[in-house]
């Protein structure tokens, strides 16, 4: 199993900055992933973050809006830049753990965030 | 990674049994179909796995139907605590590790 924790646990931010949410994993891991939750939906996979490589993005998701770094086996952040109002969601990061023949991921409490 | 299928919500009694139904009719046979649930205001978090036998662990039971094209989460014993939104998902690691989420069945526990 993995436990991990997100600062911050929720914020509010104006249109126009930035924030940095991190992510801590309390062993060490392979593969991270980061998703946005918007309010009343699922769960929508950004991006993969692997250390040591350029994070992999999914379509409709780009470097500039969400940069990511991985510096380590048990960190990661995501940076939502230049927010605007339909950035508020949820974010959450994830980690994978072998589990036999199969992995299981596990999540993050995730960090609310609202623009104003 | 394989389209699931599950119903919107669903309502269950207190300390009855609840049956979570997901169709995956175009299931691979390397696909292993995995259950996550999310609580209100969490993260998900992993509830049950299986490749083609029915399986057993501490929170469920996974039946999963001769050919694969359907399984069904079972709940022995559902509390208010299982109030969730419950995830059927396939994965074929040795295709994609990532997971992709789809809308998941809003279980309502009714006391």
């Amino acid at each position: 199993s993995a436990v991990i924790s997100q600062k911050p646990s929720r914020d509010i931010c104006q249109r126009g900055t930035s924030l940095t949410i991190q992510c801590q994993v309390d062993s060490q891991v392979t593969m991270m992933f980061w998703y946005r939750q918007q309010p009343g939906q699922s769960l929508t996979l950004i991006a993969t973050a692997n250390q040591g490589s350029e994070a992999t993005y999914e379509s409709g998701f780009v470097i500039d809006k969400f940069p990511i770094s991985r510096p380590n086996l048990t960190f990661s952040t995501l940076t939502v830049s230049n927010m605007s109002p339909e950035d508020s969601s949820i974010y959450l990061c994830s980690v994978e753990v072998p589990r036999g023949p199969t992995d299981t991921q596990y999540f993050g409490p995730g960090t609310r965030l609202t623009v104003l | 990674d394989a389209k699931t299928t599950q119903p919107n919500s669903m309502e269950s009694n207190e300390e009855e049994p609840v049956h979570l139904p997901c169709n995956h009719s175009t299931i691979s046979g390397t696909d292993y179909i995995h259950w996550y649930r999310q609580l209100p205001s969490q993260g998900p978090e992993y509830v049950i796995h299986g490749l083609t036998s029915n399986v057993n662990n501490r929170m469920a039971s996974l039946a999963i139907a001769e050919d694969r094209k359907s399984s069904t989460l079972i709940l022995h014993r559902a509390t208010l605590r299982d109030a969730a939104v419950y995830y059927c998902i396939l994965r074929d690691v040795g295709r994609d590790d990532k997971i992709i989420f789809g809308k998941g069945t809003r279980l309502h526990i009714l006391p």
